[in-house]
């Protein structure tokens, strides 16, 4: 079974829709990362945890929420989507800051 | 403010023939580095990563990158490729956090 799991794989939705993205991961590491991907941007983080009670908000925030209901769980909503939040989205673990960090499949959203 | 450039957004070889991805960093320190690897459909995986333990670093699939700090560079070869190496390829570093840069998508032509 993959170490990091992300649900959906794929999702359609309309503009001003409320959506969540699930990340779950069983490799027992404390940090978490959402990061969006669009073509020629690379990877953009869009928050980070450390813990349950430690979130931080990354480079490109606004728009965007999230929720670390445990140590293996982390969600990212996009509270009333819009069309430019159609991405690549991916969940990350580590085990320390700065190590190496283990990616989900990715989440491919698109905001009509 | 911390940086990690890669040139070249696109590469193309010959299959057999020596690949070489560019990445510079922008750091008054020796950050630490990382390759990763995106396969088509895929999330990213580790290829090799720095740790001031050497300056030459191997990694997977016969990849290796060497930690330049007079040219603060972390280039990535690799002698010989293959047509399963066509991939993303994104260096990523920092000191404080680690940033991604933009990527590079290696073609590989029979």
């Amino acid at each position: 079974d993959a170490d990091v799991t992300q649900t959906p794989r794929n999702r359609i939705t309309k503009t001003g829709k409320r959506i969540m993205l699930e990340c779950s991961q069983t490799k027992g590491h404390d940090r978490m990362y959402w990061y969006r991907q669009d073509p020629g941007l690379g990877l953009q983080l869009i928050y980070y945890s450390f813990d349950v009670k430690d979130i931080n908000k990354g480079e490109i925030s606004d728009g965007y929420s999230v929720s670390r209901q445990a140590q293996a769980k982390f969600s990212l909503s996009l509270e009333s989507a819009i069309p430019n939040q159609t991405a690549l989205y991916f969940c990350a673990t580590s085990d320390l800051w700065l190590e190496t960090q283990y990616f989900g499949p990715g989440t491919r959203l698109t905001v009509l | 403010a911390q940086s990690v450039t890669q040139l070249g957004s696109h590469v193309s070889v010959s299959e057999g023939a020596l690949v070489l991805l560019r990445c510079n960093y922008s750091s008054s320190v020796p950050p630490y580095l990382f390759w990763y690897v995106q396969y088509p459909n895929q999330g990213l995986q580790l290829l090799l990563k720095y740790t001031s333990a050497a300056t030459l670093v191997k990694g997977i699939n016969g990849f290796e990158a060497e930690f330049k700090k007079s040219e603060t560079s972390f280039h990535l070869t690799k002698p010989s490729a293959h047509m399963s190496d066509a991939a993303e390829y994104f260096c990523a570093g920092g000191y404080q956090k680690v940033t991604f840069g933009t990527g590079t998508k290696l073609q590989v032509i029979p």
